[in-house]
């Protein structure tokens, strides 16, 4: 099942720098993306979302971007702190269904 | 801050066992989900349930899986006959509605020996 893409399984970034996470995914019928954030021994913790009919949303530092013609979405951090370090899932659902579909995750690493 | 509760943190069984993972989703939540992660593998969607019976489940729920509402708190998953395959971490989320944000508990590791 490869239907959510993370590739680049890790990422090391230097505090108040930006990182960016990108996910791909296949299934067209795909209308709703999350993603979360996961610390060893914790369950994922949401982060943000975004709904197919927008490109763009922002929340403080985070900020995802949706090109649907590219069924492509990043995560834009910025700045990077130390406790941004941690695996971050992608994840989506398709409208009449609530299941979410997950990458394999990326995982961050914010240098001080 | 409202949160999903999940019990036991770990819980080890013998192959055949059965095993009861319990739940408490956020209380004024009406979707209820399982998910599970073998080690090294991604987040996989196992079942959701709303208003008393389940809405949706994946191919990996099968016969020796059910899941309860038991009371009006707690929400359980249970594998009648656990397999060395079983293995795995499993989360229990809740939501609003069914379209809203899935919020996770911080999951159960099951080790099936």
């Amino acid at each position: 099942d490869q239907q959510v893409k993370q590739n680049s399984p890790s990422l090391s970034v230097q505090e108040g720098r930006i990182s960016i996470l990108n996910c791909d995914y296949t299934n067209s019928m795909f209308d709703y993306f999350l993603w979360y954030k996961k610390y060893p021994a914790e369950g994922p913790t949401f982060l943000i979302s975004i709904s197919s009919i927008k490109d763009k949303n922002e929340d403080g530092r985070f900020t995802v971007f949706l090109n649907k013609s590219a069924k492509h979405l990043s995560l834009h951090i910025v700045p990077s702190q130390p406790g941004d370090s941690a695996v971050y899932f992608c994840a989506a659902s398709a409208y009449g269904n609530n299941r979410l579909a997950f990458g394999k995750g990326n995982q961050v690493v914010v240098i001080p | 801050e409202p949160e999903v509760t999940q019990t036991p943190s770990h819980q080890v069984t013998q192959m055949g066992q059965e095993v009861i993972l319990r739940c408490v989703p956020i209380s004024n939540h009406l979707y209820f989900y399982w998910y599970r992660q073998i080690l090294g593998q991604k987040v996989e969607f196992l079942v959701s349930f709303y208003n008393n019976e389940i809405s949706e489940k994946s191919e990996i729920f099968d016969d020796q899986f059910s899941v309860e509402r038991p009371d009006g708190s707690n929400f359980t998953l249970k594998i009648r006959s656990t397999k060395l395959e079983d293995s795995a971490m499993y989360f229990c989320a809740s939501s609003n509605e069914g379209r809203e944000t899935q919020y996770f508990g911080p999951g159960t590791r099951l080790l099936v020996l």
